[in-house]
């Protein structure tokens, strides 16, 4: 089955700065991949996704890329913002939705 | 309005007990599912529903029974509740699956179990 692979667990950076978050996922057959930002006490959100046919996404200060050959996918975030802070998850479609283990982000300010 | 909506928020109970947790959406989503969170935040899929028919059934005890009377509710039904069952539960919803529909979450339900 799929497995998705996360790093760093934890991610401390200064406002202002870039954070950027890496996941690997198993599975060719994923097609769809989502990030979720879940802060304390709450769901996920879902915050930006990127689907297979596709090498790249923006949004605002927050951008995907995806890298189909090495599977492997990023999250970038410019310009963090203390409300930035959360725990952040990867996750991979193909037959069903994994996700990664989550990386604790603190912005500090 | 709340998109996906659970109940109850907590859910404090003893060992042996049987609990139910509730799920509804009202985004006219045709899936939904559920999830459990670990203390060490890791978000596993326990089960899926489309269109009320089971499609995903993970290595769940038979304890948990999901059960769906109709598209926008799919309740969580707990028999013998274990030590090991403490953990935020929680429903989601999308599109068709099959086209990786964005999921969106309810605010999670934590359990803890006595």
């Amino acid at each position: 089955g799929e497995n998705v692979e996360q790093h760093p667990s934890t991610l401390s950076v200064q406002e202002g700065d870039s954070a950027v978050i890496k996941c690997t996922y198993s599975d060719s057959a994923s097609n769809y991949f989502p990030w979720y930002k879940q802060e304390l006490g709450k769901g996920p959100q879902l915050i930006i996704d990127i689907r297979s046919n596709v090498g790249e996404k923006k949004d605002q200060r927050i951008a995907v890329t995806l890298n189909k050959t090495a599977k492997h996918f990023s999250l970038h975030i410019t310009e963090t913002q203390p409300e930035d802070s959360a725990v952040y998850f990867c996750a991979a479609y193909g037959q069903n939705f994994v996700f990664g283990p989550g990386t604790r982000l603190s912005v500090l300010p | 309005d709340t998109a996906v909506s659970q109940t109850p928020k907590y859910l404090v109970t003893q060992m042996g007990n049987d609990k139910s947790i509730k799920c509804e959406q009202n985004l006219g989503h045709d899936t939904m599912y559920w999830y459990k969170q670990d203390s060490k935040k890791f978000l596993k899929i326990m089960f899926s529903y489309n269109n009320k028919e089971l499609i995903i059934n993970e290595t769940v005890p038979n304890r948990f029974s999901p059960k769906s009377p109709d598209k926008a509710h799919l309740n969580l039904h707990i028999n013998s509740l274990e030590l090991g069952d403490s953990a935020v539960y929680f429903c989601a919803s999308s599109q068709a699956p099959s086209r990786g529909g964005q999921q969106f979450f309810g605010p999670g339900t934590r359990l803890t179990v006595l």
